[in-house]
């Protein structure tokens, strides 16, 4: 089946520092998103990509729909303590018997302050 | 606010009982999903289901069945728990809209920390 390869794994960080994290997959994706889980709770949307070589920003937060569509990019500024979390990429492609998310294996970011 | 509530934080069971896991959400969202997470495996579905009673095998159904009687209710079963079902269990839903199921706006409740012992 399909599978996204979510890097790095884990990060830890200086508060301050700039974080980038990806997401590449073999398959094509019509839709690439980003969520956010905090220590002891549910994802979070925290940003959807709908066509490829779109970027959008939310805040310190910038996403990337690659051109191939094929991977997706997170970049995150002057990393703050509550930035703190597991980021998770999800590439969908609608049609289909189900239509479902594949979700990335998350990238566990830890910040110094 | 929207909600997902999932009806416990965390749970611990024997080996061999049976277990139910209850989510509630309150946006009347057509589909609801339960997902498991393990270190270093991410999120896998279990099961989704897109109406009442309705209900179809996500990627890991084995061990596991649902039940969906009211729209705002879904719930899985381990009908015989096992040391290997020890995992987070999150419950997540969102709106249908057309043709497709449109899984981007996900909600997702706050899991179940499950330990079979």
């Amino acid at each position: 089946g399909q599978q996204l390869n979510q890097s790095p794994q884990s990060m830890f960080i200086q508060e301050g520092e700039d974080v980038s994290m990806n997401c590449t997959s073999s398959s094509i994706f019509n839709t690439w998103l980003w969520y956010k889980q905090d220590p002891g709770e549910g994802p979070v949307l925290l940003i959807a990509l709908y066509k490829a070589g779109e970027l959008t920003s939310n805040g310190r937060l910038t996403a990337q729909f690659g051109i191939t569509r094929k991977d997706s990019f997170l970049n995150i500024s002057a990393s703050i303590p509550s930035d703190v979390g597991i980021y998770f990429c999800a590439g969908q492609n609608y049609g289909g018997s189900q239509g479902n998310l594949i979700f990335g294996k998350g990238t566990k970011l830890s910040v110094k302050p | 606010d929207v909600k997902v509530t999932q009806s416990s934080r965390y749970l611990v069971k024997r080996t061999g009982e049976k277990v139910f896991l209850e989510c509630v959400q309150d946006m009347d969202h057509e589909n609801m999903f339960w997902y498991r997470q393990d270190p270093g495996l991410g999120l896998r579905l279990i099961y989704f289901s897109y109406d009442v009673k309705m209900k179809e095998k996500g990627d890991i159904p084995e061990g596991y069945s649902v039940s969906r009687e009211k729209k705002e209710r879904f719930s899985l079963i381990l009908e015989s728990a096992s040391t290997n079902q020890t995992s987070m269990y999150l419950c997540a839903s969102t709106r249908a809209t057309g043709g497709y199921f449109t899984h981007e706006k996900l909600f997702f409740g706050s899991g179940t920390q499950l330990s079979v012992l």
